[in-house]
């Protein structure tokens, strides 16, 4: 199993360009979610997904877009990049049955916007 | 509102013990997660509490107090490699399939020799 994989690993984009994060899991997982992480916020949930067909804003959807066609993809879409979008974004994912269902994280993509 | 709270940097002699600690306030309660981030890296899951007590898992226990809305993360043995940071994260209300998380800032543990 290759877990949940995440491309690129580093982007760099001007004002204004737009660009896909793409994440995809092969653990069968129902739920995946879309995070960044900035120094002193802590990770924020942008979007989720339950299911496929199924999504739903997290606490900083602003700017960003989401789609879920398929159980395995969860691509991440920046409309229009602005500076304040510079972060490291985190794809997760878990199941949704079962006791704790730990969220397995993708190893991250680091963004710039100049 | 919602609200997770853990010391934002602690230090530790190699071979010693650390204890983590969070607390939260959040809207229902069902289950408390600690992870691990090294820097530069994706959080890796550690330890999951949803009764009182203590759960162990060699080096690392995590103990848990619902009443309290208080969890600790125990490190024992420690090593240069435990230099990290610990985020604590709790899901709150049971809303069916919604896995969502609420995060704590993480706290940031350096081992010294």
């Amino acid at each position: 199993n290759a877990g949940v994989t995440q491309t690129p690993k580093f982007q760099v984009l001007k004002t204004g360009q737009s660009m896909t994060l793409q994440c995809a899991q092969d653990m069968n997982h129902e739920y995946m979610s879309w995070y960044r992480q900035d120094p002193g916020m802590g990770l924020r949930l942008i979007h989720y997904s339950v299911g496929a067909g199924i999504t739903d804003q997290g606490e900083v959807p602003n700017g960003y877009n989401v789609s879920r066609s398929t159980t395995e993809d969860f691509p991440l879409r920046l409309l229009s990049a602005a500076p304040s979008q510079t972060s490291v974004y985190f794809c997760a994912s878990s199941y949704t049955s079962g006791t704790y269902n730990e969220q397995f994280f993708g190893p991250g993509t680091r963004l710039t916007v100049l | 509102g919602q609200n997770i709270d853990q010391p934002t940097e602690m230090t530790a002699t190699e071979g010693a013990i650390v204890q983590i600690n969070c607390t939260y306030q959040t809207s229902g309660f069902n289950g408390l997660f600690w992870y691990q981030q090294h820097a530069g890296e994706a959080p890796t899951f550690l330890s999951y509490n949803v009764l009182d007590g203590l759960e162990e898992k060699g080096r690392f226990s995590s103990f848990l107090s619902r009443s309290k809305g208080y969890s600790y993360l125990l490190l024992k043995e420690l090593q240069m490699k435990d230099s990290a940071s610990y985020l604590c994260a709790v899901r709150g209300r049971n809303a069916g399939n919604n896995r969502k998380l609420i995060w704590g800032l993480g706290t940031s543990l350096a081992v010294n020799p």
